[in-house]
């Protein structure tokens, strides 16, 4: 069965500095997508950034980067420059190439920004 | 609409009654998915629609769970006989198929079941 760990419950990063998340995930499967999400206090899930497993190139976003590392089966977030609007809770998820919406979701980082 | 939008934003059931918790999805998306998030947790899945059928429910935790979805719009979660462990957050996504696009995800609807 695919799982995906999110080892850090909490982070905190100062205004304008850079943090990095971490989320590893286990898979037999070599076709997938990953996926950082943002939820705020509003609860709704934002897409922030997602990478194609195929694909070498590390997924980027402005101000968020991800540094995928396939063999080791770690994906994890930068963040550039944070901003006091960056405070949320970031969620790691995972799924397969055709399989359609279903995630399989970390258990998230609560992550706080300090002015 | 512009959005996923869910209903009701927040409901108190006592212990045994049913729910239904309504998820209308964005104009024209095709796929439809229903998540629980169960308090300090991640999301987990419940099922999923394209169109008005339901190729995987294999998340539904119980039979007491049962999800429709009519005219490929609306759909309604229903939670028969609650319990206390049914207490979470249920969020509701849709998206223009099943396996292309990205997930637009609604408010949810948080069940608090006394």
């Amino acid at each position: 069965a695919q799982t995906v760990t999110q080892s850090q419950p909490e982070m905190s990063v100062q205004e304008a500095e850079t943090v990095t998340l971490s989320c590893t995930y286990d898979t037999s499967e070599s076709d997938y997508y990953l996926f950082w999400y943002k939820q705020p206090p509003s609860r709704q899930m934002i897409l922030v950034i997602r990478q194609e497993a195929y694909k070498q190139q590390n997924a980027t976003e402005n101000r968020f980067s991800v540094n995928f590392q396939k063999a080791a089966k770690s994906f994890s977030l930068k963040i550039s420059d944070s901003q006091l609007g960056d405070a949320a809770m970031y969620f790691c998820a995972y799924r397969l190439y055709n399989q359609g919406g279903k995630l399989i979701f970390g258990q998230g980082t609560e992550l706080s920004v300090k002015p | 609409g512009a959005g996923v939008s869910q209903s009701p934003s927040n409901k108190v059931t006592e212990k045994g009654k049913d729910v239904e918790l309504r998820c209308d999805p964005i104009s024209g998306h095709t796929a439809l998915y229903w998540y629980r998030q169960s308090l300090g947790q991640g999301l987990e899945f419940l099922i999923y629609f394209q169109g008005n059928s339901a190729p995987d429910k294999s998340g539904l935790p119980s039979d007491r769970f049962s999800a429709e979805r009519t005219g490929g719009s609306v759909s309604t979660l229903t939670i028969q006989r609650t319990q206390q462990e049914d207490s979470a957050v249920y969020l509701c996504a849709s998206s223009w198929g099943v396996n292309t696009g990205e997930l637009f995800f609604g408010e949810g609807s948080r069940l608090t079941v006394l």
